[in-house]
């Protein structure tokens, strides 16, 4: 099972649209998580840290289950400029300064 | 403006030369990365530092080295040892401490021809 796991996509979906990504990681211990966005040949930029209660950062919504080890990622009224790659980020556990990335989500957010 | 920035954005170099991709950061972050990244895979960790004059190796260190000699700067050789040198490297920084969150450069595309 890989580290860090998620759908690779791509999501093809009209603007206005709510849309959901799941990603699954393989270690219980970890403590941080991350939505970072990529956009095409640039570098990945942090769309929002993930807390254990969840949290909400204007038309997005994050939500951490440590019980079954997932990490979602909600996009409600979907923009044109949503369209790009969003990577689920896990801390290593056994080594706080290291992060483990997933291979990302593919969003093309269509007018 | 605080930041990280990376030169150049391109590099193209002939096999068997060294090259050096430099990063520099004002955040006053105590932490730098580099990574890679290629076509279809994640980003992975060449080195990382947590403090001036220390530096760790990460999952693919070989056939690349650098120094920390100021904590602003982090320098990454990759040198003629390094089989599969074209991709993308991307530096990033945190603070010491932090949850983890890293910023980064915008990334220097080395082309090894």
């Amino acid at each position: 099972r890989k580290e860090v796991e998620q759908d690779p996509g791509p999501f093809n979906v009209p603007e206005g649209a709510t849309v959901a990504f799941n990603c699954t990681y393989s270690n219980s211990a970890s403590q941080s998580f991350f939505w970072y966005r990529q956009d095409c040949r640039k570098e990945p930029k942090l769309l929002m840290s993930v807390y254990s209660s969840g949290n909400e950062d204007g038309r997005f919504t994050a939500q951490l289950n440590r019980a079954s080890q997932y990490i979602s990622l909600l996009i409600r009224d979907s923009k044109l400029s949503d369209s790009a790659t969003y990577l689920c980020v896990v801390s290593d556990a056994g080594n706080n300064r290291k992060l483990i990335w997933g291979l990302g989500t593919s969003l093309a957010v269509n007018p | 403006d605080g930041g990280i920035t990376q030169s150049p954005k391109y590099l193209f170099r002939k096999e068997g030369q060294n090259v050096t991709l430099s990063c520099e950061q004002n955040l006053n972050h105590d932490a730098m990365y580099w990574y890679r990244q290629d076509p279809g895979q994640g980003l992975r960790l060449i080195y990382y530092s947590q403090i001036v004059n220390d530096f760790q190796k990460g999952d693919i260190a070989e056939g690349y080295s650098v120094s920390r000699e100021k904590k602003e700067s982090f320098p990454l050789t990759v040198t003629s040892a390094q089989k599969n040198p074209t991709a993308f490297y991307l530096c990033a920084s945190s603070i010491f401490g932090s949850q983890d969150t890293q910023y980064f450069g915008p990334g220097t595309r080395l082309t090894v021809l």
